[in-house]
């Protein structure tokens, strides 16, 4: 079975700090892929990054940066000094390399107090 | 090279009436998958079609929804008689023939409302 768990539901957070994301997720199979997306008010899917269960490299992306652990099947995502346009819903899923659906994660909706 | 295209955006239908959402997947592919997602909750999927075949409707309610991908046109979720827990947003998905299981490409999504 395939899960995904973002246990943190809703995140405020003043403007210029910094904040992780938390997922953690569940498989039994060897190779999969772990996924983000943003999901701004205007609700459409905006991805952000792409991670392969054979690469654990930490990548960075301007602000934003992913920390892939699979001891601790743990794909954490930080942005660091949030801006008021970072408010969204965000949205860890993962998908198997057989399989043919995407499972998410409940989401976390960040909010940036200005 | 356009996206995805879900139409129409936003859907009002009041309770037991029929919801028909259409999706236009990216040029060239011919793989479609349908996902809903309930207010604060995340994307479930609902079905996968080919052209002209349903592949996996694993998690397609049982009653009132059907779904299809004809040789000519969009893919069609229709929900018949809706009520009020239907109302959700309606995202598809298309990927390419042989494509890697995450090479699904999702449009902007269908919000329905039931009123």
């Amino acid at each position: 079975a395939q899960k995904v768990t973002q246990a943190q539901t809703e995140i405020s957070v003043v403007e210029k700090e910094d904040v992780t994301l938390d997922c953690v997720y569940e498989t039994r199979d060897t190779t999969y892929y772990l996924f983000w997306y943003k999901q701004p008010p205007s609700g459409e899917l905006v991805f952000l990054i792409r991670r392969n269960s054979f690469d654990e490299q930490n990548e960075i992306s301007g602000r934003y940066s992913w920390n892939f652990q699979k001891s601790t099947s743990s794909f954490n995502f930080t942005i660091t000094a949030s801006q008021v346009v970072d408010s969204a819903v965000y949205f860890c899923a993962l998908i198997s390399n057989t399989g043919n659906q995407f499972y998410f994660g409940t989401g976390t909706s960040l909010t940036v107090i200005p | 090279n356009a996206g995805v295209m879900q139409n129409p955006r936003h859907l009002v239908r009041r309770r037991g009436q029929e919801a028909r959402l259409r999706c236009s997947p990216m040029k060239g592919h011919s793989h479609v998958y349908w996902y809903r997602q309930l207010p604060e909750e995340g994307l479930k999927f609902m079905v996968y079609l080919q052209k002209e075949n349903i592949i996996d409707e694993s998690g397609m309610p049982k009653e009132r929804f059907s779904a299809e991908f004809p040789k000519e046109g969009p893919s069609i979720l229709r929900i018949q008689q809706v009520v009020r827990g239907d109302s959700a947003a309606y995202f598809c998905a298309s990927s390419l023939p042989g494509a890697l299981s995450y090479e699904q490409y999702f449009g902007p999504g269908t919000r329905l409302t039931v009123t």
